[in-house]
């Protein structure tokens, strides 16, 4: 079983659209989480942190459910822009204190006209 | 551009042939990370850096590869007789951190290296 699954789409939503993606993860130890946003051929860029109360930043909200170690993102009023593969990114727990990322395969979106 | 930077972008090369990547991390960021992307998938961690300080590599990084940060800035990552199964996006990322857990840090990746193996 893969440390962090999502569902790997695609998508397809029309501009104006809600989308959610979800993602689980298996390592109860994690501590931080994210979602990157990745464009076709580009670096991920981090999108937001998530954390457990739930945070929002403009259209998009994330969500943490530890008790079932689950993850969400929430985008309202989808633009074109927001066409790329979003990223599920957890960090696990390693002595030394650094963020060892452990990342989803990616969701995929497509927000057509 | 104050951001990561990576070099070269693209490598083809044939197989059995040596290649080499450079990273160079934003410059007051003392870790330092490399990861592998295939088609599909997210990208994999392959090692870490704090300062010059090697202190974790995958599974993933056979005794082929080999990465260093000499001086503790920019790095370099060698794959030695290279396979098909090396063709991949390399991807390089930094952050700040001072050792503890648990904090929110960010990391930072450059634009990657895509490798082709012929």
């Amino acid at each position: 079983r893969k440390e962090v699954e999502q569902d790997p789409g695609p998508f397809n939503v029309p501009e104006g659209a809600t989308v959610a993606f979800n993602c689980t993860y298996s390592n109860s130890a994690s501590q931080s989480f994210f979602w990157y946003r990745q464009d076709c051929r580009k670096e991920p860029k981090l999108l937001m942190s998530v954390y457990s109360s739930g945070n929002e930043d403009g259209r998009f909200t994330a969500q943490l459910n530890r008790a079932s170690q689950y993850i969400s993102l929430l985008i309202r009023d989808s633009k074109l822009s927001d066409s790329a593969t979003y990223l599920c990114v957890v960090n696990k727990a390693v002595s030394g204190g650094y963020n060892k990322l452990i990342f989803g395969a990616g969701t995929r979106l497509a927000v057509h006209p | 551009d104050t951001g990561v930077s990576q070099n070269p972008r693209h490598k083809i090369t044939k197989r059995g042939q040596n290649v080499t990547f450079r990273c160079d991390p934003i410059s007051e960021h003392n870790r330092l990370y490399w990861y592998r992307q295939t088609l599909g998938q997210g990208p994999e961690f392959l090692t870490y850096f704090q300062n010059e300080a090697q202190l974790e590599k995958s599974r993933l990084l056979s005794d082929r590869f080999s990465a260093e940060r000499p001086k503790g800035s920019f790095s370099t990552l060698e794959i030695q007789r290279t396979e098909q199964g090396d063709s991949a996006m390399y991807l390089c990322a930094s952050s700040s951190g001072f050792g503890f857990s648990g904090k929110q840090e960010t990391q930072y990746f450059g634009p990657g290296t895509r490798l082709l193996v012929l």
